[in-house]
């Protein structure tokens, strides 16, 4: 079992469409968790951390469930600008999942 | 501030060359972290610095080394490249390892190995 997983998509949706990402992490013990956002062939750039109690930021919400071992992203009232790769990124040494991709059509 | 800098930004070698991809921060950051990314499988790590003078290996350290001889600077090395290193390089920074601390990336190295 890889130790962050992510559905790799890629998810397809409309404008104005709520969309919801998981990544799940095998690592029980591990304290940090990040949304990043990777446009095509650039850098990662942070979305935002992931706090325990969950946290939002404008159209994105981010929970985290310690029991079940899974970190979501939530994205709503999608905007063409949100297409990209989303990738969850757990633990200190910086364990990625594969990312998301994300098409907004219009 | 310039923030994660990488040089070069493109490279073609042949199997058995050499080289050394130089990652640069300015904003005194600790730690430093070199990651590969391949088609469909996300970032990994190669090696990570937690400060001047020291290295670690990370999940694929294999046929690379590094050095950190100066806070500001983190070198990776391929001794004899391989067309399984052919990647894209990112490396990252940041103050101190927590739960809400962002690592800042540079824009990659992108390395064929034919």
């Amino acid at each position: 079992r890889k130790e962050v997983e992510q559905d790799p998509g890629p998810f397809n949706v409309p404008e104005g469409a709520t969309v919801a990402f998981n990544c799940t992490y095998s690592n029980s013990a591990s304290q940090s968790f990040f949304w990043y956002r990777q446009d095509c062939r650039k850098e990662p750039k942070l979305l935002m951390s992931v706090y325990s109690s969950g946290n939002e930021d404008g159209r994105f919400t981010a929970q985290l469930n310690r029991a079940s071992q899974y970190i979501s992203l939530l994205i709503r009232d999608s905007k063409l600008s949100d297409s990209a790769t989303y990738l969850c990124v757990v633990g200190a040494l910086g364990r990625f999942g594969a990312g998301t991709r994300l098409t907004v059509k219009p | 501030n310039a923030g994660v800098t990488q040089t070069p930004k493109f490279r073609v070698l042949k199997t058995g060359q050499s080289m050394t991809l130089l990652c640069a921060q300015d904003m005194n950051h600790e730690y430093m972290y070199w990651y590969r990314q391949d088609p469909g499988m996300g970032l990994r790590l190669i090696h990570y610095s937690v400060g001047e003078g020291t290295t670690a290996k990370g999940e694929v350290p294999d046929g690379y080394n590094v050095s950190r001889l100066k806070k500001q600077n983190f070198l990776l090395g391929l001794e004899s490249a391989a067309p399984s290193q052919t990647s894209v390089y990112f490396c990252a920074s940041f103050p101190v390892v927590g739960p809400y601390n962002e690592q800042f990336f540079g824009p990659g190295t992108r390395l064929t190995v034919l």
